[in-house]
Order: C-alpha cells, then structure tokens, then sequence
C-alpha cells in the first residue's frame, strides 16, 4: 500500500554539524518529494522538494537526494543553528492519486 | 494576507456535537486538500478537490465526515456526532494542478472534542 518510513523519529546534532533524515517509500512510480518543516504550533512549511529526474538538489545549507532505484530520499541540513529545531516530514506523491503520503516526522533539536 | 486560511483556529466541543471547518486556498489554486495531524505524527490525507469535484476520499473518513467546495473555492469540512478521537488538527493546503504539485499549508483549526 501507499507507505512513507522517516527515520529517525528524534535527532539531535551539536550547532554547526550537520543533520541527515531518511525516509523510503513504496511505489516505485512516486516522481514528487517534498519536505516540510513545521514549528510547534505552525503551518508546516515546505523547505525543498524533488522530483524523480533528478537525483540531487540543493538550496543553501538544504539538500535532498533521491537514489529511485532504492526508493529512498534523505534531507541533509549542514551547518545547523539554532533555528532548524523543528519537526521535518518527508512526503511522496503517488501516481493516479496525485495526492501526497507524509512520514511520521523527525524532531529535529540542535544543541547550543 | 494572500496564503491559505482556515476558520477557526480552535474548536472546543462536546462528544456527540456537530462541528464545520472552513479553508480558503490561495486563490488561484484548483486543488484544496484536507488532512488530519495528531500529536507526533505526519500530516494524514483525508480528502482532496480539483476545482468543485472531490477526487478522493480517504479509507480513514468514516460518513461522519463529510467535506465540500460547491463553487470551486472555498471548502468546508463537516464532522457529524464528533467522539473523543476527533480531537487533532484539521489541515487544509491548495495547489495548482497542472503545475509544480506544491501544496501550501492553511494554520489549521484544532478541534477538542470534550
């Protein structure tokens, strides 16, 4: 069935290393990733999305990469402050439903 | 304030109450999605609309819930007879189909059900 794993649930990283978050899913026709951030108490917030023709995107200290063949995506976040605690969710669109299927989330605490 | 938004924020309400939501997409969006998110997990699909039309409707929406958008903007989401596990927040988030497939998220309203 329509499937979205995110790992791990909770993460915490030292300010200024880097944090990494994985998800898989489970339809191989998935072609849309995004990644939300959502704040306690907020809207989530989309940070960064990819699509299925490419395998890397970047955009500052964000990046994501998608390796299809293992039906696996990952969020890097490098450099991280103060302001990336937050709660991240991995999303995957599914083909036919154009509706997206988001991870359980990881709580992301950055460390001073 | 041109974003999506949802009234109201917050609803306290008793078991066995009736109980409707509103969302306002961005306005040139023709997709509006609903979601429900409990405490400590993901955002979980309910029901989404091109246009007037609702495409899909999740396993998980019993016939209590029920959610329109008769003219294609607007929605309204309406849960009948609410009981105790009701209580979450109620997302709703509009794109623009065909496009990008982005959707952007409304606040949400917080529904407790006493």
């Amino acid at each position: 069935g329509e499937n979205v794993e995110q790992h791990p649930s909770t993460l915490s990283v030292q300010e200024g290393d880097s944090a990494v978050i994985k998800c898989t899913y489970s339809d191989s026709a998935s072609n849309y990733f995004p990644w939300y951030k959502q704040e306690l108490g907020k809207r989530p917030q989309l940070i960064i999305d990819i699509r299925s023709n490419v395998g890397e995107k970047k955009d500052q200290r964000i990046a994501v990469t998608l390796n299809k063949t293992a039906k696996h995506f990952s969020l890097h976040i490098t450099e991280t402050q103060p302001e990336d605690s937050a709660v991240y969710f991995c999303a995957a669109s599914f083909t036919g439903d154009d509706k997206i299927i988001f991870g359980k989330g990881t709580r992301l605490h950055i460390l001073p | 304030d041109t974003g999506v938004s949802q009234d109201p924020r917050h609803k306290i309400t008793k078991r066995g109450q009736n109980v409707t939501f509103r969302c306002d997409p961005i306005s040139e969006h023709n997709r509006l999605y609903w979601y429900r998110q409990t405490l400590g997990q993901g955002p979980e699909f309910l029901t989404y609309f091109q246009n007037e039309a609702q495409l899909e409707k999740s396993r998980l929406l019993s016939d209590r819930f029920s959610a329109e958008r008769p003219k294609g903007s607007f929605s309204t989401l309406e849960i009948q007879r609410t009981e105790q596990g009701d209580s979450a927040m109620y997302l709703c988030a509009s794109s623009f189909f065909p496009g990008l497939e982005t959707q952007y998220f409304g606040p949400g309203t917080r529904l407790l059900v006493l």
